[in-house]
């Protein structure tokens, strides 16, 4: 496996409350993505960074917001989490154009 | 129409069959595709990666493009029940340079290999 950690593997949490999840990687891959996989419409990007701190919106990218401060993290924040971000989220990496994916980290919000 | 189509299935079949499992594009400016295996409950893992039209074989597994068509195939033989899961394509065109590698991903077609 790719050296991609993502952390927490499993969370649920209240409508409202603010969630982060974690990406980090050791493969030192210029480009990080985060996508969330849902029933019926498959993986959908949310955000991704081509460099310490530059990053840019996906295709689903309202209500999230992301941080990278250094090459290996790569952070998804949720400001106020609600029903329809219940998901399950992957980390993704690259450097010459494959993906390599975490393991994913599941949310429900309640 | 969306950009890449894939029957999400279910498909089953017997330990040993062959295995075809395809995907319809519409964007012509797609150039590298690529094979992704899911397991329930796992991350994707790339499988086979492949640029322009043409055959690239892996063990037991072969992918097919044919760009005239828009149509790319993954083919698995002597399939095992180890090779249930679901199985996505994604496709990308060159990199611009700007911004990042951006694939555009099927829906999945689950594949349950019966022993």
């Amino acid at each position: 496996d790719a050296g991609i950690t993502q952390s927490p593997r499993h969370k649920v949490t209240e409508t409202g409350t603010p969630v982060t999840l974690r990406c980090h990687q050791t493969e030192n891959h210029r480009y990080m993505y985060w996508y969330r996989q849902d029933p019926g419409h498959g993986l959908r990007l949310i955000h991704y960074s081509y460099g310490v701190k530059d990053t840019d919106k996906g295709e689903v990218s309202d209500g999230y917001s992301v941080s990278r401060s250094k090459t290996e993290d790569f952070l998804l924040t949720l400001e106020s989490a609600t029903s329809s971000q219940t998901s399950v989220y992957f980390c993704a990496i690259s450097n010459t154009g494959e993906l390599f994916f975490g393991e994913g980290s599941r949310l429900t919000v309640l | 129409q969306k950009e890449v189509e894939q029957d999400p299935g279910p498909l089953s079949v017997p330990e040993g069959a062959i295995v075809s499992l395809n995907c319809t594009y519409s964007n012509s400016a797609f150039q590298y595709f690529m094979w992704y295996r899911q397991y329930s409950r796992k991350g994707p893992e790339l499988l086979m990666y492949t640029y322009s039209s043409g055959n690239k074989e892996d063990g037991r597994f072969t992918a097919q493009v044919d760009k005239s068509s828009k149509y790319i195939s993954l083919f698995i033989r002597d399939s095992q029940p180890s090779d249930s899961a679901t199985y996505l394509c994604a496709m990308r065109d060159s990199y611009s340079g700007a911004g990042s590698y951006q694939l555009t991903f099927g829906k999945g077609t689950k594949l349950s290999v019966i022993p």
